[in-house]
């Protein structure tokens, strides 16, 4: 079955500085990638997807890049603000509604 | 509704006891979902309901759980005999219909069995 590698676990920024969250996948069938944003005690909100016939989108600050080939998508945030500060999943399906999710990044943002 | 709803926010069990999760789904959404996520950890993936029917129901983990969505709307979760393992919080998601992707998730029930 599909495997989700998510990688950092945990990663503190500078308010400012940009991060970057990297996921890696297993099934190259896979073919939509969205990213959820959950803080404390909160519902996991999507804030971000891309599908696998795109290599990049861009919402403001945040963007997605995916590589279909090397098997693997980030997550990228710039100018980071404290408000950043949650739990970022990613997740990848390759039918359209189960999603397997990587284990999380913590993401702290300094003021 | 604006939102996936779900009750209760919070569910304190002692062991063997059998406890009921429900989610009210935005309305007119068919497709739903039910995931657990252990502290720590991203959601996994347990039923997934097209209208009334189960149509996956893989995640479940035992014959303990069981899923139930009688009208195409509301759903329930069942949990029998629960274990201090089965202490999670339990999040339901909808979408428009299994076509769509990036489905909306409630704000979950967190079990804890004692």
């Amino acid at each position: 079955g599909e495997n989700v590698e998510q990688h950092p676990s945990t990663l503190s920024v500078q308010e400012g500085d940009s991060a970057v969250i990297k996921c890696t996948y297993s099934d190259s069938a896979s073919n939509y990638f969205p990213w959820y944003k959950q803080e404390l005690g909160k519902r996991p909100q999507l804030i971000i997807d891309i599908r696998s016939n795109v290599g990049e989108k861009k919402d403001q600050r945040i963007a997605v890049t995916l590589n279909k080939t090397a098997k693997h998508f980030s997550l990228h945030i710039t100018e980071t603000q404290p408000e950043d500060s949650a739990v970022y999943f990613c997740a990848v399906t390759s039918g359209t509604y189960k999603y397997i999710f990587g284990t999380g990044t913590r993401l702290k943002v300094l003021a | 509704g604006a939102g996936v709803s779900q009750t209760p926010s919070n569910k304190v069990t002692e062991k063997g006891k059998y406890v009921e999760l429900r989610c009210d789904p935005i309305s007119g959404h068919t497709a739903l979902y039910w995931y657990r996520q252990s502290l720590g950890q991203g959601p996994e993936f347990l039923i997934y309901f097209q209208g009334t029917g189960a149509a996956d129901d893989s995640g479940l983990p035992n014959d303990r759980f069981f899923a139930v969505r009688p009208e195409g709307s509301v759903s329930t979760l069942k949990i029998q005999r629960t274990e201090r393992g089965d202490s999670a919080v339990y999040l339901c998601a909808s979408s428009l219909n299994s076509g769509t992707t990036g489905y909306t998730f409630g704000s979950g029930t967190r079990l804890t069995v004692v």
